[in-house]
C-alpha cells in the first residue's frame, strides 16, 4: 500500500494566528512531498515541492515566508500557514512519491485526504 | 512549458452510457500517464495508470494511449451517478511533480 495521512483534517482559526498541517507517509518512505491548495470549484494548484533535508521549492507567486515547509524526515512534511488571513481559507492537500528504483510508475503521487482551513 | 489539456466540462451523460474523457499533452517525451478521480471536497484518488500505446482495461474503466497523437483518454462504461466527479489527467515527464490537467467535471444523470 501507499497511505498518506494529514492532520488535522479540518481547522478553524482566527485571523493572524499560525496553523501547522502535518503530512505523513504511513507505510513507505517518500522521496518527495508536494503541497497543493484548492479553492472551491477550482483546480489543484501546486504550492511547493519538498525533499527531505533540503529547502522546499516554491511555485511562482507562493510566499515562502508565509507558507513554511519543513521536511524533516522521509515520512513527514509540515506546512505552516503563518499569520493566516481569511483569503488563506482553502483545502490544502499533500502528496508524496515513493523512494525506490525507477519504474513506469515512478513519480506516481499518493495523495493525503486533505486539510480544510477556515480563517475567521 | 509542459502542458496537459482537458476539457473542463461539465460532461453530462445518462446513467448506463459510456463517458469519454480526453486529455492531450505537450511533452512528446512523457513516459506514463495517470487518471485520478476527485470527488467534491475530497482529495484525488488514482483510478488508472498506463504507459504503453493501446488500451488498458480495469473493470468499467478503460484507458487509451496514443503517443503519436499525444493523446490519452479514459472511458467509463455503464456510467453510474457515483461516477460523478472531476477526473484529472496527469503526465509523468520523468521529473517531479506530475503535470496535472485542470480536470474534467463529469455528471452522470440518473
Amino acid at each position: 500500500g501507499a497511505v498518506v495521512s494529514q492532520h488535522p483534517s479540518r481547522v478553524i482559526c482566527k485571523s493572524g494566528t499560525s496553523v501547522k498541517i502535518e503530512c505523513r507517509s504511513l507505510d513507505f518512505q517518500a522521496t518527495t512531498m508536494f503541497w497543493y491548495r484548492q479553492f472551491p470549484k477550482q483546480s489543484l494548484m501546486l504550492m511547493a515541492t519538498s525533499n527531505e533535508g533540503s529547502k522546499a521549492t516554491y511555485e511562482q507567486g507562493v510566499e515562502k515566508d508565509k507558507f513554511l515547509i519543513n521536511h524533516a524526515s522521509l515520512t513527514l512534511s509540515t506546512l505552516t500557514v503563518t499569520s493566516a488571513h481569511p483569503e488563506d481559507s482553502s483545502f490544502y492537500i499533500c502528496s508524496a512519491t515513493k523512494a525506490g528504483p525507477p519504474t513506469y510508475r515512478t513519480n506516481e503521487q499518493f495523495f493525503g485526504p486533505g486539510t480544510r482551513l477556515t480563517v475567521l | 512549458q509542459k502542458e496537459v489539456e482537458q476539457n473542463s466540462g461539465p460532461l453530462s451523460v445518462p446513467e448506463g452510457a459510456i463517458a469519454s474523457l480526453n486529455c492531450t499533452y505537450s511533452d512528446r517525451g512523457s513516459q506514463s500517464f495517470f487518471w485520478y478521480r476527485q470527488y467534491s471536497g475530497k482529495s484525488p484518488e488514482l483510478i488508472m495508470f498506463i504507459y504503453s500505446n493501446g488500451d488498458k482495461e480495469d473493470g468499467r474503466f478503460t484507458a487509451q494511449l496514443n503517443k503519436a497523437s499525444q493523446y490519452v483518454s479514459l472511458l467509463i462504461r455503464d456510467s453510474q451517478p457515483s461516477d460523478s466527479a472531476t477526473y484529472l489527467c496527469a503526465v509523468n515527464d520523468g521529473n517531479t511533480p506530475l503535470v496535472f490537467g485542470k480536470g474534467t467535471r463529469l455528471s452522470v444523470i440518473a
